[in-house]
């Protein structure tokens, strides 16, 4: 089945610092999604890409669908203490559209 | 805001027993996922559905089943509990044209001892 490579796996910066995690895959996707999910609780979609070349932004987060389309990245601009949480990728392709989730990124920012 | 919701939040139960995961959303989408999640682990499919009556196999082998008798409903049952299902299970919905949005509910926290 297809896969999703995320990095870093984890990252720990200081308060007001800048952030940047991607994902790349060896196949296509048509959209491509990031979630983050705090602890004991489900994924929240934060940004939806749908064309290659697409830069989307949401407050201080910034996502981009790769000109391949196999891959895509997220900044996060002077990052605060709830910023802290799991950053994870998807994509989907094809007909089905199911979604194919990244392994994650461990965010934690530290005052 | 997603308005999809699991039951229960929690679960402790011994092995052997039968349990059954609620999932159920108000926003009346026609795609409804299970999947599975280790901690801090990505997500894996392991039911989906397309409408009523409509159940597929994910990606990963599951011994669970599911049902779909009611749009808005979406439960996962295990017949005989183990310990290797101690997992956290997520459900999600979207819309049948999404482009794959999917919106999650918080989350049942499976532990069988």
């Amino acid at each position: 089945g297809q896969q999703l490579n995320q990095s870093p796996q984890s990252m720990f910066i200081q308060e007001g610092e800048d952030v940047s995690m991607n994902c790349t895959s060896s196949s296509i996707f048509n959209t491509w999604l990031w979630y983050k999910q705090d602890p004991g609780e489900g994924p929240v979609l934060l940004i939806a890409l749908y064309k290659a070349g697409e830069l989307t932004s949401n407050g201080r987060l910034t996502a981009q669908f790769g000109i391949t389309r196999k891959d895509s990245f997220l900044n996060i601009s002077a990052s605060i203490p709830s910023d802290v949480g799991i950053y994870f990728c998807a994509g989907s392709s094809g007909s089905a559209r199911q979604l194919t989730f990244g392994s994650g990124t461990q965010l934690t920012v530290l005052p | 805001e997603a308005d999809i919701y699991q039951t229960p939040r929690y679960l402790v139960i011994g092995t052997g027993k039968k349990i059954t995961l609620e999932c159920s959303q108000t926003m009346g989408h026609d795609k409804m996922y299970w999947y599975q999640q280790d901690p801090g682990m990505e997500l894996h499919l392991i039911h989906y559905s397309y409408g009523v009556n409509s159940t597929e196999k994910g990606d990963l082998s599951s011994e669970s089943t599911v049902s779909r008798i009611r749009t808005e409903h979406f439960p996962l049952t295990l017949e005989s509990a183990r310990p290797s299902h101690t997992s956290q299970y997520l459900c999600a919905s979207s819309e049948l044209g999404a482009r794959g949005e999917a919106f999650f509910g918080q989350g049942t926290r499976l532990t069988v001892v």
